[in-house]
């Protein structure tokens, strides 16, 4: 048990659905992380906020929209997603981005797009 | 480009010892994580080095040397439930994680 939780843990939607993943962190911390990992691919860094900012989008498809309303919560929007996009998507929180803090994360979503 | 190398699979058996190494070319260095990750699971902390040398932690031990852009995983007396994926991370300049694909670690008894 890390402290980050996420829901749903597996997730299969049509290329045509919309659909919502969701993370919560009862660790108190301020910056929050959507990764994407694929098989034998390395964590891919998708969005960051800090303190309910977003600070990063790393090239992300606007097919996925991130929403944080406040530092323990962030979702992941989805919508018109590709087969491409079946992956595991992680959650993580630090207690603030800009310095080398531990990146805690959660269980991950797997999401299967038919 | 930034990179990190690690290998891809790894076998050992239980009881043994097993070195995972990791080398890394980034822009600047703030510091270099392990995680483990069981299949399923989350990645979970192992360790942090930011200066050169070795940590220890119980029967996990992570090595450092920044000059040579290179540090190692040591897992002793293995056990079966330390199969699973490690995940080697180097914090860049901008504090920004980067991550190798992790090495699959299979203990056979």
């Amino acid at each position: 048990e890390t402290g980050v939780t996420q829901t749903p843990r597996h997730l299969v939607m049509g290329m045509t659905n919309k659909k919502s993943l969701k993370c919560e962190q009862h660790l108190g911390h301020n910056a929050m992380y959507w990764y994407k990992q694929s098989a034998k691919k390395p964590l891919e860094l998708m969005f960051v906020y800090n303190f309910k900012e977003q600070t990063e989008n790393n090239s992300v498809p606007s097919r996925f929209s991130p929403e944080c309303p406040n530092s323990s919560h962030l979702f992941l929007h989805l919508h018109t997603l590709q087969p491409e996009d079946s992956a595991l998507y992680l959650c993580a929180s630090s207690l603030e981005r800009g310095g080398p803090d531990t990146q805690y994360f959660g269980p991950g979503t797997r999401l299967t797009v038919l | 480009g930034q990179n990190i190398d690690q290998p891809t699979e790894m076998t050992a058996t239980e009881g043994a010892i097993v070195q995972i190494n990791c080398t890394y070319q980034t822009s600047g260095f703030n510091g270099l994580f392990w995680y483990q990750q069981h299949a399923g699971e989350a990645p979970t902390f192992l360790s942090y080095n930011v200066l050169d040398g070795l940590e220890e932690k119980g029967r996990f031990s992570s090595f450092l040397s920044r000059s040579k852009g290179y540090s190692y995983l040591l897992l002793k007396e293995l056990q079966m439930k330390d199969s699973a994926s490690y995940l080697c991370a180097v914090s860049d300049s901008n504090y920004q994680l980067i991550w190798g694909a992790g090495t699959k670690l299979i203990i056979k008894p």
